[in-house]
């Protein structure tokens, strides 16, 4: 099966600019996660899908992060305007299902130069 | 609130040698215990789990792992790395839905 794509792999922008990552899920997998990758400490949920409905953006920053997951298929992560402290690789991941019993497919990551 | 600590930022050890990754979790029930690895520009790979049952667990590329519920500790082993088994070791708890992630740790594989 194809795995998660996620795009693109690389960027690099100025702080106060804009940005969007792409992520396509494997197909028929229904749940789709956001993770945020700083250097140095491990990846930290920023948003979870279930289907094209929110379950979890408790750690999402509101003020400059969003996520959309139009059609429950694809998901775009933006960041409006973006900091230094938003460098880091931005991980799409998808399962299944919700739940721990349903195994997490990764991406290969954004990595995100705030310059 | 759940959370890992994996003591160790980075270890180097000689191809052939074993290999014993630590780490120790802090949750008030049954934990569902993970470990990943991720080879650099890659996403992160699933090498075993634990949910119930036998305290020792099997994975995928030689791996195993022993969850030992009296030290809050979920180390992962290797008897023999390979060079290809030069990565960043992640561990990670979870409840029903939810996982959170240690901070890793760097293994360096020598000749």
């Amino acid at each position: 099966e194809a795995g998660v794509a996620q795009s693109p792999r690389y960027k690099i922008i100025e702080k106060r600019q804009s940005v969007a990552f792409w992520c396509n899920p494997i197909s028929g997998h229904a749940t789709l996660y956001w993770y945020q990758q700083i250097l140095g400490q491990g990846p930290k949920l920023l948003i979870q899908f279930q289907n094209n409905g929110v379950v979890d953006d408790s750690q999402l920053p509101k003020d400059r992060f969003s996520a959309e997951r139009l059609k429950g298929v694809d998901s775009t992560l933006k960041i409006q305007p973006a900091k230094l402290e938003d460098s880091a690789v931005y991980l799409c991941a998808s399962s299944l299902e919700t739940g721990i019993n349903s195994p997490l497919h990764f991406g290969n990551g954004t990595r995100l130069t705030v310059t | 609130a759940q959370s890992v600590t994996q003591p160790d930022i980075h270890i180097t050890v000689s191809e052939g040698a074993s290999l014993e990754l630590r780490c120790n979790y802090s949750y008030g029930a049954t934990p569902y215990l993970f470990w990943y690895v991720q080879s650099p520009g890659q996403g992160l790979q699933l090498l075993l789990k634990y949910f119930s049952g036998d305290t020792l667990v099997q994975g995928i590329k030689g791996f195993e792992a022993e969850f030992k519920r009296s030290q809050s500790s979920f180390n992962l082993r290797k008897p023999s790395v390979h060079w290809s088994d030069a990565a960043e070791y992640f561990c990670a708890v979870g409840d029903d839905y939810k996982l959170s992630f240690g901070a890793g740790t760097t293994v360096t594989v020598r000749a």
